[in-house]
């Protein structure tokens, strides 16, 4: 059964930090990795989406890789803004129908 | 072009009543998947639809959880008898295709049962 555990659960850093969200896998066998972002009380935003073949995906400030031998992804965030407090949650697609299997999330306070 | 979409936003019910909880995915996308988000759980899969065929409802937590997709687009989710335990953010995603493909959500229906 595939489970995904994300570390730190909370992280709170001064605005500037570059920082690292990390996620890991039980099972290898999956098709992508996504990262989401969740602020409070609203719905997921899509932040990168990595396929199994692929090694890491950017998009301005974030850069996600993949290690999936290892069960394993991070998503770095450069230069922290207090706009980036937000929960982030990885996600992992997997099965024969690529349902989401997701972690619990870490939740970051960007502070000013 | 238009988003994933869910009606009600919010849904306040009594517990034993019945709920309908609606998803419009992002027009030709064929895959469809529920996902359910609550304090004690996190976000967990319910069901998942290819067309309008259901091939794994694994994540459905009772008989009292049914779900149907019409014309291979609007899926509806019912909850019967609804129990407390029930209150949650119920998440739709739709996908061009199953496995490799981005899912895109819609903004959640919160139910509330009381």
């Amino acid at each position: 059964k595939q489970e995904v555990t994300q570390i730190p659960a909370a992280l709170s850093v001064p605005e500037g930090e570059n920082l690292v969200l990390n996620c890991s896998f039980t099972d290898s066998a999956i098709y992508n990795l996504q990262w989401f972002r969740q602020d409070p009380g609203k719905g997921l935003t899509s932040l990168l989406l990595i396929q199994s073949s692929q090694r890491e995906q950017t998009s301005g400030r974030l850069n996600a890789s993949l290690d999936k031998s290892s069960g394993r992804s991070t998503l770095y965030i450069a230069a922290s803004q207090p706009g980036d407090s937000a929960t982030y949650l990885c996600a992992v697609a997997s099965g024969n129908t690529g349902k989401l299997i997701f972690g619990q999330g870490t939740t970051l306070q960007v502070k000013p | 072009g238009a988003g994933v979409s869910q009606s009600p936003s919010n849904k306040v019910t009594e517990k034993g009543k019945d709920v309908e909880l609606r998803c419009d995915p992002i027009s030709g996308h064929t895959a469809l998947y529920w996902y359910r988000q609550s304090l004690g759980q996190g976000l967990e899969f319910l069901i998942y639809f290819q067309g309008n065929s259901a091939p794994d409802k694994s994540g459905l937590p009772s008989d009292r959880f049914s779900a149907e997709r019409t014309g291979g687009s609007v899926s509806t989710l019912t909850i019967q008898r609804t129990q407390q335990e029930d209150s949650a953010v119920y998440l739709c995603a739709s996908s061009p295709g199953q496995t490799s493909y981005e899912q895109y959500f819609g903004p959640g229906t919160r139910l509330t049962v009381t």
